[in-house]
């Protein structure tokens, strides 16, 4: 049971590119979410879905887009990379979207825009 | 989110003594609370969960304590470990729709030997 995936594990890029950071889950979990973190800040939420052919805006959405063409994949795309955008990112799933589930976390991706 | 720092606040607690991190969270109407670990280079992992209605909930060396009437959370770790040095989060869910966390900046723990 891999949980939740995400590659790539780092990735430099050059102001304006674009790139995607793939996330996949093995769980059959509804619900998948994509954080950035920043040094001193707690997780911030950048886009959600609650199911297949669903997705939402979170507290930081900016720059950022994202699909849910199956339930086990939730790419997030930049479309034109800024240094703001310079983040830890963690893909995560829980079962259902009601409270009361955990949330799980992949390992993360490391991204640098320069 | 605004920016509470760049630093975070650091707990420093020597090998075998309890740890006390605490937590305040901002939705009076969550009900569902948890704690994870964040270790250096890694994403972050469950520790222990407490609904709205208890107040205490205990795991394996872990006990949450949950005080609705101020809004705080906290997380004890009995005979902490070197193991247990990491990064500490609450979360909540965050909206009324029960849907998103909201996390709290995080603590970090570090054991002395």
């Amino acid at each position: 049971n891999a949980g939740v995936t995400q590659t790539p594990k780092f990735q430099v890029l050059k102001t304006g590119q674009s790139m995607t950071l793939q996330c996949a889950q093995d769980m059959n979990h509804e619900y998948m979410s994509w954080y950035r973190q920043d040094p001193g800040m707690g997780l911030r939420l950048i886009h959600y879905s609650v199911g297949a052919g669903i997705t939402d805006q979170g507290e930081v959405p900016n720059g950022y887009n994202v699909s849910r063409s199956t339930t086990e994949d939730f790419p997030l795309r930049l479309l034109s990379a800024a240094p703001s955008q310079t983040s830890v990112y963690f893909c995560a799933s829980r079962p259902t979207r009601n409270s009361g589930n955990t949330i799980y976390f992949g390992e993360g991706s490391w991204l640098t825009v320069v | 989110g605004e920016n509470v720092g760049l630093h975070l606040p650091t707990l420093s607690v020597q090998e075998g003594d309890n740890s006390i991190i605490n937590c305040a969270y901002s939705n009076s109407a969550s009900d569902y609370f948890i704690w994870y670990k964040q270790e250096s280079g890694k994403g972050p992992q469950f520790i222990i969960d407490i609904r709205s209605n208890m107040d205490k909930r205990q795991g394996q060396r872990v006990t949450v304590l949950l005080n609705k009437t101020v809004k705080h959370l906290s997380l004890q770790i009995a005979a902490t470990q070197p193991g247990d040095s990491a990064v500490y989060f609450c979360a909540e869910i965050g909206d009324n729709y029960g849907q998103n966390f909201v996390f709290g900046p995080g603590t970090r723990l570090s054991v002395l030997p």
